[in-house]
């Protein structure tokens, strides 16, 4: 089962202006991940935000992270036409699904963001 | 450094038929990980191995088998291939566990006719 589930799942916007998109899940996580993926490619690690940090920075992005909401959010600021992509949130701590995998990372559906030019 | 690769990068394979899918690391990473990906589906995890010598199931492990071969290297199997097994592939890596970001293969698409 998905243990983080992204909001919105579609968001367009113009280029210059900030993106934001959410993130929720449902257990005790150890760390949270948000990854981009470009169409057609692999995912490439953006940030990791850690169960006892609040918030990350890093370049144009912003993470939060509230643990006692079990949400997350993804800024992006000033976005540019290269920002489109889908991007995903990732939790890694106790597996909801029976089978182990405690090791690997659980994914949400992701937000598609579309920068329009 | 290559990073993660993967082969093939396409595959058609008809129902019944085997097949392995290929991943190699060269930034000696410990974990290394297999995940599906089904339109529209975030990534779901099918094996892993946490360090050379190990490996375990996931979320969705049925169908499918996994080898470590060595510390760089980790296949994945396809014994029967079903058309419920028609998605796209990934091969990722990391320094230890979930702990630490994953870095990822480019993928391979695999359909099953």
């Amino acid at each position: 089962s998905q243990q983080g589930e992204e909001d919105p799942q579609a968001l367009s916007i113009q280029e210059g202006e900030n993106a934001t998109m959410n993130c929720s899940y449902k257990t005790s996580i150890n760390n949270l991940q948000w990854y981009r993926q470009n169409s057609g490619r692999g995912l490439v690690h953006l940030i990791l935000i850690r169960s006892n940090e609040r918030e990350k920075h890093s370049g144009r992005l912003r993470v939060t992270l509230d643990t006692s909401k079990k949400s997350s959010s993804l800024l992006i600021t000033a976005s540019r036409a290269a920002d489109t992509a889908s991007y995903f949130c990732a939790t890694a701590g106790a597996p909801m699904y029976s089978g182990g995998g405690a090791d690997g990372l659980t994914f949400g559906k992701g937000t598609h963001l579309i920068i329009q030019p | 450094n290559a990073g993660v690769t993967q082969t093939p990068k396409f595959q058609v394979l008809k129902t019944g038929q085997s097949m392995t899918l290929q991943c190699a690391q060269d930034m000696n990473h410990n974990s290394m990980y297999w995940y599906r990906q089904d339109p529209g589906m975030g990534l779901r995890l099918i094996y892993y191995s946490a360090s050379e010598g190990t490996t375990d199931k996931g979320e969705v492990p049925n169908g499918y088998n996994v080898s470590r071969l060595n510390k760089r290297e980790f296949s994945l199997r396809l014994e029967s291939a079903a058309p419920s097994q028609t998605s796209v592939y990934f091969c990722a890596s990391s320094a230890w566990t979930r702990i630490y970001e994953q870095y990822f293969g480019p993928g391979t698409r695999l359909t099953v006719t």
